[in-house]
This record gives C-alpha cells, sequence and structure tokens, in this order.
C-alpha cells in the first residue's frame, strides 16, 4: 500500500535560515507526490507536486522540493525561512489505483524571528 | 482566483442528529472529495464523485455517510446520524482532472464539526 511518512512532528528554524521538512515515500509504481501548507483556521493550500521530469521541484512562496528515487524521498526546502512560513505542512502521495490522496501526519514548521 | 467554499465553518450538533456540510468546488471543476482530519491526526480520505456517481470510498465512510451534488454547483456531505467520533475538520476538495494526470486537488476551508 501507498504511504508518506513525515518523521519531524516540529522543525523549529531561524528567520533567514534555510528549512528543510522531510518526507518519504512507499509506492510499488512511479510515485506522485504533493506537498500541501495548512495555516491556522485555513484549508490545505498547494504548494508543489512531483509527476514527473526535473528531481527538483519549484512551488508556490518559494518553496521547492527535491525528489531523491533512490532514498525514496521529497523533502521540502526554502533557502531562506520567512516568519510567515509558520503553518502545517503535509506531504501526500496519491494512491495509485485511483485519485485519492494519501497523507502525511504533516510537520509544523515554527520559524522564529 | 477561483477558491473551494464550506459552509458553515463551524458546526455544533448533538449525536444521533442529521448534520449537511456544504461545498462549492471550483466551478469548472469535475471531480469532488471529501476527506477529514480528526483533532491532531493525518488528513483522511473519505469518498471522491464524479460524474454524478461515488468513483471511491474509504472504510469511514459507512452507510451513514452520503454525498450528493443536487444543483450543479453544491456538493454535500450527510451525515445520518452523528457518533461522538464524527467531531473533525471536514474538508472539501475539487480538481479537473484526476491527481494522477498531473492536477493537483484544490481545498476549502474546512467545516469543523463537533458533536456533543
Amino acid at each position: 500500500a501507498q504511504s508518506v511518512a513525515q518523521p519531524e512532528d516540529q522543525v523549529n528554524v531561524a528567520e533567514g535560515n534555510p528549512l528543510t521538512v522531510k518526507c518519504t515515500y512507499s509506492v510499488s509504481g512511479n510515485p506522485y507526490l504533493f506537498w500541501y501548507v495548512q495555516y491556522p483556521n485555513r484549508g490545505l493550500q498547494f504548494l508543489l507536486k512531483y509527476i514527473t521530469g526535473d528531481n527538483l521541484v519549484k512551488g508556490s512562496y518559494g518553496f521547492e522540493a527535491e525528489f531523491n528515487k533512490s532514498q525514496t524521498s521529497f523533502h521540502l526546502k526554502k533557502p531562506s525561512a520567512l516568519v510567515s512560513d509558520s503553518a502545517l505542512y503535509f506531504c501526500a502521495v496519491r494512491d495509485e489505483d485511483t485519485d485519492k490522496l494519501i497523507f502525511g501526519t504533516g510537520t509544523r514548521l515554527q520559524v522564529f524571528p | 482566483e477561483p477558491e473551494v467554499t464550506q459552509t458553515p465553518s463551524h458546526q455544533v450538533t448533538q449525536m444521533g442528529q442529521e448534520v449537511i456540510l456544504r461545498c462549492v468546488p471550483i466551478s469548472n471543476h469535475l471531480y469532488f472529495y471529501w476527506y477529514r482530519q480528526i483533532l491532531g491526526q493525518k488528513v483522511e480520505f473519505l469518498v471522491s464523485f464524479y460524474n454524478n456517481e461515488i468513483s471511491e470510498k474509504s472504510e469511514i465512510f459507512d452507510d451513514q455517510f452520503s454525498v450528493e451534488r443536487p444543483d450543479g454547483s453544491n456538493f454535500t456531505l450527510k451525515i445520518r446520524s452523528t457518533k461522538l467520533e464524527d467531531s473533525a475538520m471536514y474538508f472539501c476538495a475539487s480538481s479537473d482532472l484526476p491527481a494522477g494526470l498531473s492536477y493537483e486537488q484544490y481545498f476549502g476551508p474546512g467545516t469543523r464539526l463537533t458533536v456533543t
């Protein structure tokens, strides 16, 4: 069965420093991977996706993610964190047989000024 | 930018009552979904809907749940007899193609359902 794992419940980073939010996946075929962000009292906002092509995917708000097939990872990155990036981040994979999304448990990113 | 909207933002109901959660997907989208997130837990798939019928449903989506697209713009989730464990944030999502065809799902802001 397809799954994603987010090993960190919380990531703390100082404003201006680079950030990484980790995600690993398990699929039997080609992975379709997504990152979503959830701000307080808001829905899930799409950040970026990997379907095929370049391993480095660029998305909204300056975020990018690196697909690594050998490590089965899809870590979310940003070169310089902002306090306004503080939110809950979810990695997701598309189920191979259907189009439903399977979410990780989420990682809370806290950016300190 | 078009958005998925959901009403109400918060619904409080007594155990055993029926609730209807409403969603207005993005207008040209064809695929519709409900997910839920119990407090502190991950987002879980409930049901997908396409061409006026359910495409897939999870084991959570039992006979107490139903979905409907009554008028070509709204997409509703009905829980016939709510239980305490139905308390969660319910998200509606839509896409113009299935996620596996390179199109992501767009989520609404959610309805927080509290069953007392």
